[in-house]
């Protein structure tokens, strides 16, 4: 059964600094990872699909890596900014019609 | 583009009253799905649908029903609401099986049972 582990849960950092946000998932026969950006009070907004064909994706300040051997995926932000402050959640399928989600990192830029 | 959109936002209910929280997409999408959100947990499957008339249990479906009489909308209800049902709740369609394509969400509907 497939389970999906975020470490940290909860991340602050100065303005400006380039950082890494962790997933992990245990089987590693996935088909792909996506990473999801949730801002207080609001819905899930999609940042990046990764395929498992595929070890890296990019949308301009982010990036994210798969690695399906060591069962991890990486979500890097470049020059983060205090509107990057949000809760990054990652999710991985499971069957054709369930995906499993991490508990989320909680993310604070400060200015 | 409206995408996926749920109402209402907030609610509050009282211990077993029902309610229907409403979700639609404008993307001719098969899949539609509803999650709920607990702290410091991962999102959880209530109920999917593959299509009109197909709906299917997820991980916790106890509580809840839904329909999925046209390909837009995917109703979620709360038979006799309990305090153990105060959560978020997300609704999500995709093109495809989640192994192939994205997932879009709505804004959540935020419930609490009193």
């Amino acid at each position: 059964k497939q389970e999906v582990t975020q470490i940290p849960a909860a991340l602050s950092v100065p303005e400006g600094e380039n950082l890494v946000l962790n997933c992990s998932f245990t089987d590693s026969a996935i088909y792909n990872l996506q990473w999801f950006r949730q801002d207080p009070g609001k819905g899930l907004t999609s940042l990046l699909l990764i395929q498992s064909s595929q070890r890296e994706q990019t949308s301009g300040r982010l990036n994210a890596s798969l690695d399906k051997s060591s069962g991890r995926s990486t979500l890097y932000i470049a020059a983060s900014q205090p509107g990057d402050s949000a809760t990054y959640l990652c999710a991985a399928p499971a069957g054709n019609y369930q995906l499993i989600w991490g508990a989320g990192t909680k993310l604070i830029i400060k200015p | 583009n409206a995408g996926v959109t749920q109402t209402p936002k907030f609610q509050v209910l009282k211990t077993g009253q029902s309610m229907t929280l409403q979700c639609a997409q404008d993307m001719n999408h098969e899949y539609m799905s509803w999650y709920r959100q607990d702290p410091g947990m991962g999102l959880r499957l209530i109920h999917y649908s593959v299509g009109a008339g197909i709906t299917d249990q997820g991980e916790v479906p106890n509580g809840y029903n839904v329909s999925r009489s046209t390909t837009e909308d995917f109703p979620l209800r709360l038979l006799s609401a309990a305090p153990s049902q105060t959560s978020v709740y997300f609704c999500a369609s995709s093109y495809a099986r989640t192994q192939n394509t994205e997932a879009f969400f709505g804004q959540g509907t935020r419930l609490t049972v009193v």
